[in-house]
């Protein structure tokens, strides 16, 4: 069964405080693992996809890794703006279509 | 580009009435849809896929005669939850798949069912 761990559940992080969160992942036949961030009541936004072992990406104080078991996003000097809730997906092919399992996410927190 | 949209973006509701919620892809045509269910301090939880001009496929455990989805165009998909019961109250978002690999998610319909 393809599965997806976010840790830590909840993170609290003072301004410029640099931290990284871990999505973990079991799936067979990855297809992509997506990072969104999701602020309260709202649909999650778009940040990164990644597809194989040791690739990486970046996006202003964001960058994702991926490897065969585990993805972390590092936040450097993260700023109150970003705070939010950052999801993890894995894309699988599963009855016919692609289709993305989420994790619970992790509630990111940046003190002023 | 990309750009979602779902509405309403709430409603409540009476036991027993049905409701439905639109999910509109504004600047692309998407020939699948998703819809997803989400309570509180949980994950997106898939509940159907659908294709343009095709019956939706549900997940297991999702009940097809209560939520009724219809994608009648590739802009075009909606979600009726029929006589809804309070356990049905959630956050609801719809994604759009612009490619294989790519998912963009409206802003979400929070149903509350009194």
């Amino acid at each position: 069964e393809d599965q997806v761990t976010q840790s830590p559940e909840a993170l609290r992080l003072q301004e410029g405080e640099s931290s990284s969160l871990n999505c973990s992942y079991t799936v067979s036949g990855l297809r992509g693992l997506f990072w969104y961030r999701q602020d309260p009541g709202k649909g999650p936004e778009f940040l990164f996809t990644l597809y194989s072992a040791g690739e990486e990406k970046e996006k202003e104080r964001l960058k994702a890794t991926l490897t065969k078991k585990e993805s972390f996003l590092h936040i450097t000097a993260p700023k109150p703006e970003d705070s939010a809730t950052y999801l993890c997906a894995v894309q699988a092919y599963r009855g016919g279509s692609e289709k993305l399992v989420f994790g619970k996410g992790t509630k990111l927190t940046v003190n002023p | 580009g990309a750009v979602v949209s779902q509405h309403p973006s709430w409603v409540i509701c009476k036991s027993g009435t049905s409701v439905k919620i639109e999910c509109r892809s504004l600047d692309f045509q998407a020939t699948t849809m998703f819809w997803y269910r989400q309570f509180p301090k949980q994950s997106l939880m898939l509940m159907a896929t659908s294709n343009e001009g095709s019956k939706a496929t549900y997940e297991q455990g999702v009940e097809k005669d209560k939520f009724l989805i219809n994608h009648a165009s590739l802009t075009l998909s909606t979600l009726t939850v029929t006589s809804a019961h309070p356990e049905d109250s959630s956050f609801y978002i719809c994604s759009a798949g612009r490619t294989y690999n790519e998912q963009f998610f409206g802003p979400g319909t929070r149903l509350t069912v009194l």
